[in-house]
């Protein structure tokens, strides 16, 4: 069983569109993290976000984490070809618990 | 500043010989150490992690195994590999139980 199910497991779009894609759970969550990997490289960390219902925004990405901390998503608006890759979910379980990673989601931004 | 490095980046090896893979980060003591694996459509997996030299704890039974020789080094190692051994794998590190930090991977191809 996933303990962090991310949806859709694959975005195609073309430059300009928005997009969202979500991260959901059935547990709660002290903190949760968004990472983009490109290929062949490791994750890098886009956010964390530690209170219910905190909205963060970084240039044209905004991360929401649900009021029940439960849940996420990462909204990109005006798609670039840079915005290209996979984008991976993580929580934290407690203030020791490792993290936990969902699937990912791949995206791609044709030009 | 902190940085992680990981080799080699890409490794073929047959059947049943053995593996050794390092990572080692600089710029920070006493790290939490990680090592995960990517395999296509499954996420991070993690395999192992340290929160200190000689301090191994295992996620998931394996054919692999890891050490930490010093407080910055964490080596991943198998005396037989598997086909199944084959996948992207990847270091990290992190100061507390917060964001991960990796390494660009190793992409290990079992034949």
């Amino acid at each position: 069983t996933q303990l962090l199910e991310q949806s859709p497991q694959f975005l195609s779009i073309q430059e300009g569109e928005n997009l969202t894609v979500y991260c959901n759970s059935s547990s709660v969550f002290s903190s949760l993290q968004w990472y983009r990997q490109e290929p062949g490289e490791g994750p890098v960390l886009l956010v964390t976000v530690v209170t219910g219902g905190e909205v963060k925004k970084l240039k044209r990405l905004t991360f929401q984490f649900g009021d029940a901390r439960k849940d996420s998503s990462l909204h990109i608006t005006a798609a670039q070809p840079g915005d290209t890759g996979l984008y991976l979910c993580a929580g934290t379980r407690g203030s020791q618990g490792n993290l936990i990673f969902g699937k990912g989601t791949k995206l791609s931004v044709k030009p | 500043s902190q940085t992680i490095h990981q080799w080699p980046a890409t490794l073929v090896q047959p059947v049943g010989s053995p593996l050794s893979l390092e990572c080692t980060v600089e710029g920070t003591s006493n790290p939490n150490l990680y090592w995960y694996r990517q395999a296509a459509g499954r996420g991070l997996q993690l395999l192992f992690y340290s929160v200190g030299i000689g301090q191994i704890s295992s996620e998931v039974p394996q054919n692999l195994s890891a050490s930490r020789p010093q407080d910055r080094q964490f080596i991943l190692s198998s005396k037989k590999l598997l086909l199944s051994d084959s996948g992207f794998y990847l270091c990290a590190w992190n100061v507390g139980r917060v964001a991960l930090h990796f390494g660009n991977g190793t992409r290990l191809t079992v034949t």
